[in-house]
């Protein structure tokens, strides 16, 4: 089945050691997002790929970093992992032409354990 | 600005109708959505409305969009167990880069009991 799917489902890293979470799929869409959603909070974008353009939004701190090596997959870099990081990821997927919307498919999400 | 708010937590017993409210300020947003969220799990979209509606119906779900009033709801006919979980709206915004921004509320935590 046609899916968003994340690796690892559980990340348990120590403070300050760079982490990195993984995105793939299989939709074809041209568009992938990563939020982050803390415990008991809603999801927050913190940025997406529109193709190979990368876009960040204003408040996500210079810690995370995301790279695109193809259409199908998508990563996460936490460069210094804080203890205000430990939440859940999540990856989305769009397909979106100019002028439209489209709808976003969610993986099951990493869940991040800080030490 | 983007804010969407929920109730935070309702309560139904098995087989009556949940309502779920959210209220949104971004009149401008022309998808709005409902995503059902199990614990430590991801989000699964249940439904959505285009913002030219003002009802969409899918099975036991339905979605009223009050756009004067910028006030959605998602009503669950015949609640069972299995609808017990956290349930987010959200509002979308097309991306001056392409793709749309969700803005989410704060979720509706929906307990069905027996």
């Amino acid at each position: 089945d046609a899916m968003v799917i994340q690796n690892p489902r559980y990340q348990v890293t120590q403070f300050g050691k760079p982490v990195t979470l993984s995105c793939s799929q299989t939709l074809n869409h041209n568009v992938m997002y990563w939020y982050q959603q803390k415990s008991s909070q809603a999801p927050k974008l913190l940025f997406h790929y529109y193709d190979k353009d990368f876009n960040n939004e204003a408040d996500t701190p210079d810690n995370f970093q995301s790279r695109r090596p193809n259409t199908s997959f998508c990563f996460l870099d936490i460069r210094s992992p804080g203890l205000g990081d430990a939440a859940m990821y999540l990856c989305a997927t769009s397909t979106s032409t100019s002028g439209f919307t489209d709808t976003q498919y969610f993986g099951p999400g990493t869940r991040l354990t800080v030490l | 600005g983007e804010d969407v708010e929920q109730s935070l937590f309702l309560s139904v017993r098995e087989g009556d109708s949940s309502v779920i409210n959210c209220t949104y300020t971004d009149s401008s947003s022309t998808y709005l959505y409902w995503y059902k969220q199990e614990p430590g799990a991801g989000l699964q979209l249940l439904t959505y409305i285009f913002s030219n509606m003002d009802m969409k119906q899918d099975q036991r779900l339905t979605v009223l969009l009050n756009k004067k009033d910028k006030h959605l709801s998602l009503r669950i006919a015949d609640t069972q167990t299995g609808d017990s979980a956290i349930y987010f709206c959200a509002e979308s915004h097309i991306l001056t880069g392409g793709g749309n921004k969700l803005t989410f509320g704060t979720g509706t935590q929906l307990k069905v009991e027996l």
